[in-house]
Order: structure tokens, then sequence, then C-alpha cells
């Protein structure tokens, strides 16, 4: 089993839709969580931490349930400028500040 | 924002030469940079863990004498593939953690490596 698992998508859904993305991770002692952004060829950049009562940041809601280690991503009113590979990444050993991340899950948002 | 500047973006070499990927954090010191390596449509995968004025911690599979890694200094970490091949075409990004800013963890850019 992965570390950290992710519906690959991809997922292609009209501009204003609200979309999706779960993601699940399989060490129980994971201590941070965090979505990225990846944009074709380029580098992941942090779209948002995951706390434990859940977070939203504009049009964006991420939400952490430990007990089935289950971690969501809420994008609602959905852009063009949406469409990106997103990807769960968790940290496992946090004393080492490694992350974990997913295969990621790609949105394509149409016009 | 903190900055983490790699270089180059995209280099074609040759099989059998190897080749120096640089990555510089610009405005903070980073005791530590990690290397990950994506092929496509793939998760990013750390290759190892650089740190300040000691030997890099390389995950397992990944050859120490294969990917050079040096991190001289508390600004500078670079890593060297060794006597590439054409498996070794892969994208590498470095990353460094940020004290005291939330998540803190900034990426280069990436370089695209292609060896023909």
């Amino acid at each position: 089993r992965k570390e950290v698992e992710q519906d690959p998508g991809p997922f292609n859904v009209p501009e204003g839709a609200t979309v999706a993305f779960n993601c699940t991770y399989s060490n129980s002692a994971s201590q941070s969580f965090f979505w990225y952004r990846q944009d074709c060829r380029k580098e992941p950049k942090l779209l948002m931490s995951v706390y434990s009562s859940g977070n939203e940041d504009g049009r964006f809601t991420a939400q952490l349930n430990r007990a089935s280690q289950y971690i969501s991503l809420l994008i609602r009113d959905s852009k063009l400028s949406d469409s990106a590979t997103y990807l769960c990444v968790v940290n496992i050993n946090g004393s080492a500040r490694q992350l974990t991340f997913g295969s990621g899950t790609q949105l394509t948002v149409l016009p | 924002g903190a900055v983490v500047s790699q270089h180059p973006s995209r280099v074609i070499c040759k099989s059998g030469t190897s080749v120096k990927i640089e990555c510089r954090s610009l405005d903070f010191q980073a005791t530590t940079m990690f290397w990950y390596r994506q092929f496509p449509k793939k998760s990013l995968m750390l290759m190892a863990t650089s740190n300040e004025g000691s030997k890099a911690t390389y995950e397992q599979g990944v050859e120490k004498d294969k990917f050079l890694i040096n991190h001289a200094s508390l600004t500078l970490s670079t890593l060297t593939v060794t006597s590439a091949h054409p498996e070794d075409s892969s994208f590498y990004i470095c990353s460094a953690s940020v004290l005291g800013q939330g998540a803190g963890y900034t990426f280069g850019s990436g370089t695209r490596l292609t060896v023909v």
C-alpha cells in the first residue's frame, strides 16, 4: 500500500463547478498535512496546510480526519487557472522534516 | 517570502557525462535541503537529505556514488549526477525548510535532465 494515496483523475469540470479531491495516508503517526499545486513541468507550490479543525482559504477548503486517515480538498467556483495537478503531502517523520507526496490528482477546468 | 533558486532549469547531456545541479537559498539559511526526483505522471520521490557540513542521507535504492551531494555552505547544496544514463532522465527538484514559516517547505524551480 502506498504511504499517500490519491485518485489520479483526471477530473474535467466546467468553470464554476465545485470539485473535491480525496487523499488517504497509511501512517497513523503522520504529523503534518498539506495540499500542494503543481503546474505542468513546474515545481510544486504550497496551496494550504491542513489542520485538524479544517481550514478555508477563499475558494479552497481542506479537511483532515485523523481517525480515518483521510484528507480532502474542496474547490468552489472553479476557475480556468485552477487547472493543475494537486498533490497531497504528508510529513510522516516530523523531526526529519521529510515530506511524502501523493502522485497527484489532475484537474482541468473547462470553459 | 523564502526563495530557493535552482540552476540549471534544463540540461541535455550525453551518456557518460556528469551534470551538476545547484540549489541556493536566497534569503535564508538552510541547514537542511532535500533532493527529489519526479518521473512523468509520478509523484516526487525523495532521493536524499542534504546536511550542511556533513554527509548526505540517502534514501533506500539511491546510489550515493552516482548522485553526489555537497552542502558546503548554509545557502548552497549541489547534486551531481555522475556518468549519466538515459534512465537518469527526470525532473530533479530541491527544497529547503524555512523555520518559523508555517509549512515552510520551499521548492526550487526544478531541473529537467535529459540524457541522450
